[in-house]
């Protein structure tokens, strides 16, 4: 099955720029979506379509995906930002949907 | 504005069974993809199972398949997981998701707020 690989943890001062990878074999030639989790509350769609951003997500929430790494970068980092980010792809070959094992997110 | 809302869940010994239930509201669920997400304690998010009401296919992570059973109710505008066989490691919270469209590589923009599956002696 297809795996997806982010860095456990990734730690940034507010204001700043983060940026949270999630590497797969030619990861660019698939759709990645992206996930911000909260302890106690329900996964949040903040990245759709690599690059898509639904109603109600600021800004300061990108995404990009190329070769083999797709990359969610959030900018001007606030202290509402920390949480666990997950990305995830369909894999048409197992017919799975796959998650990375997740990102979390501390701001300092 | 499209709800979810499970239901079901519990504490159950291992080799027993239980059947968890999202009732879906704002939108019927043939217009969409929807599937059954969990996450351990500790662990990360992991997917569990999806359905597709329009089309009638089922998927299923190998480590649930033959012992997991995902289906849906148009008239009840409803998500079931029957889950049989039951296993200490399928200890989790359940989440129902629903994808932006019935397209299996759709993102899930729409989730319930989980519920809890312990199994245990």
């Amino acid at each position: 099955s297809y795996v997806l690989t982010q860095p456990p943890s990734l730690s940034v001062a507010p204001g700043r720029t983060a940026r949270i990878s999630c590497g797969g074999d030619d990861i660019g030639s698939r759709s990645v979506h992206w996930y911000q989790k909260k302890p106690g509350q329900a996964p949040l769609l903040v990245i759709y379509y690599d690059s898509g951003r639904p109603s109600g997500i600021p800004e300061r929430f990108s995404g990009s995906n190329s070769g083999n790494t797709a990359t969610l970068t959030i900018s001007r980092v606030e202290a509402g930002d920390e949480a666990d980010y997950y990305c995830q792809v369909w894999d048409s070959d197992s017919t799975h949907r796959v998650f990375g094992g997740g990102t979390n997110l501390a701001v300092l | 504005e499209v709800q979810l809302l499970e239901s079901g869940g519990g504490l159950v010994q291992p080799g027993g069974s239980l059947t968890l239930s999202c009732a879906v509201s704002g939108s019927s669920i043939k217009n969409y993809a929807m599937s059954w997400v969990r996450q351990a304690p500790g662990k990360g998010l992991e997917w569990v199972s999806a359905f597709s009401v329009s089309g009638g296919n089922t998927y299923y992570t190998d480590s649930v398949k033959g012992r997991f059973t995902i289906s849906g109710d148009n008239s009840k505008n409803s998500l079931y997981l029957q889950m049989n066989s039951l296993r200490a490691e399928d200890t989790a919270i359940y989440y129902c998701a629903k994808s932006r469209s019935v397209y299996e590589a759709d993102a899930f923009d729409v989730w319930g707020q989980g519920i809890m599956v312990t199994v245990s002696s």
